[in-house]
């Protein structure tokens, strides 16, 4: 049974450019959701997304954006990179109907120089 | 203005002792809690969860205990193991599935 999977592993990007963040959830999870993981910190919620919609939002502008696929894998893109979008960025899946509880992934470490 | 409180930046215990993670939240509104456990370079790994229908849950050497009315959640490992040192972040959430407030973690240490 696969877990959450994410891509790339580690990103080193320059301040002013655009990533795309991926994610693919657990086999029979259909909701995904992004935090962002600062050092020494607890994750922060970035958004959700169920049904390919954006469902919930955190206090993130709007350089964050995502997607979801109807296979229900999902994207989050991060326009404008500033320096302190330097973090780990967790996807979580959950199966909406099923349970509340959210399983994570391994993390993608963005470095922006 | 931190939602999710975890006071105690790191506890050490001895190998095959209680640990206990304490967990306290501002926000009454809040139904459905998660704990989970991250070593260094991996996401947070799923423990245990509790509703505010129940006080309690268990899962194996994992106890989560619910006090709605003084809004804090004890997690308990019992025996603990050299392998359960890490950091441990509670999660609390008003919607059912939804966005999950993280608190800033406890990092445990078991020593042999």
């Amino acid at each position: 049974d696969a877990g959450v999977t994410q891509s790339p592993t580690h990103l080193i990007k320059t301040r002013g450019q655009q990533v795309t963040l991926r994610c693919s959830p657990k086999s029979g999870h259909d909701t995904v959701s992004w935090y962002q993981q600062a050092l020494g910190q607890g994750p922060q919620f970035i958004f959700q997304y169920y049904e390919e919609e954006e469902r919930q939002r955190g206090n993130f502008p709007d350089r964050f954006s995502g997607h979801q696929f109807p296979n229900y894998s999902s994207e989050l893109n991060v326009n404008a990179l500033l320096l302190g979008d330097s973090a780990l960025y967790l996807c979580a899946s959950s199966w909406n109907r099923g349970s509340y509880e959210q399983y994570f992934g391994p993390g993608t470490r963005l470095t922006v120089t | 203005d931190q939602q999710v409180k975890q006071n105690s930046p790191s506890l050490s215990v001895q190998e095959g002792r209680i640990s206990i993670l304490n967990c306290d939240y501002t926000n009454s509104m809040f139904d459905y809690f998660l704990w989970y456990k991250k070593y260094p370079a991996e996401g947070p790994t799923f423990l245990i969860s509790i509703s505010s229908i129940k006080d309690k849950n268990e899962d194996g050497r994992f106890t989560v205990f619910l006090n709605k009315s003084a809004k804090h959640l004890s997690l308990h490992i019992v025996p603990s193991q050299p392998g359960d040192s890490a950091v441990y972040f509670c999660a609390a959430s008003r919607l059912y599935g939804q966005n999950f407030v993280f608190g800033p973690g406890t990092r445990l240490s078991v020593l042999p």
